[in-house]
């Protein structure tokens, strides 16, 4: 069974303030993604990642940055944590062929005060 | 750029009942089409997808979806709808699945007794 977990699953953080969002898959996926949704809306882009230690911007990438140390981990960093930035945010694998499925965590919500 | 409109926010259905929800997709070449489905405070898993061929595909639990490219479009079906189907249902497109997903706004389901 493909996983993704996430942690934490839920935070609490100060305007202003360093957030580290993490993922971990088991799926030996090469692929990996970060996703934002806001409440009442769909999954937008901020970063993915095709191999370790190369990470590229999705659609909405500022405010944000993005680790890939190995396969199997991504982080979602935001250095100055934002009202705006106040969202559950999702991670996703790929592998290519087959069903050629993401694979979708369980989600991080995340508050700024 | 892609874009994904679905224009139904919300959709109400007696159990048993068949159920559609709509889908419109904007862009130039016929891209990879997804259906994506969310239940509560949980990820998102994949219902079905279409990249090419026969325009109607089949997917889990019953579901199935029909590709126009006249009309731009990837409208998620089901034939008799169960209590459990109640969630928030995506569709989604990429002109390169690897570069991750665009994602509409959804639809929430609510299927009633």
């Amino acid at each position: 069974e493909a996983a993704v977990t996430q942690s934490p699953r839920s935070k609490v953080a100060v305007t202003g303030g360093k957030v580290t969002l993490s993922c971990h898959q088991t799926n030996n996926h090469d692929y990996m993604y970060w996703y934002r949704q806001d409440t009442g809306h769909g999954l937008r882009l901020i970063h993915y990642s095709y191999v370790a230690d190369s990470t590229e911007k999705g659609d909405i990438p500022d405010g944000y940055k993005a680790s890939r140390p190995s396969q199997e981990n991504f982080s979602l960093i935001l250095e100055l944590a934002s009202l705006s930035q106040t969202a559950v945010y999702f991670c996703a694998s790929l592998g290519l062929g087959g069903r050629a499925e993401q694979f979708f965590g369980p989600g991080t919500r995340l508050t700024v005060l | 750029a892609q874009s994904v409109t679905q224009p139904d926010a919300r959709v109400t259905v007696s159990e048993g009942a068949s159920l559609q929800l709509r889908c419109k997709y904007s862009y130039s070449a016929t891209p990879y089409l997804f259906w994506y489905v969310q239940y509560p405070r949980q990820g998102l898993q994949m219902l079905l997808k279409y990249y090419s061929g026969d325009p109607v595909v089949q997917g889990v639990n019953g579901f199935e979806a029909e590709f126009s490219k006249s009309d731009s479009s990837f409208h998620l079906r089901k034939a008799s709808v169960h209590w459990s189907d109640s969630a928030v249902y995506f569709c989604a497109v990429s002109y390169n699945y690897a570069q991750g997903l665009t994602f509409g706004l959804g639809t929430r389901v609510s299927v009633f007794p």
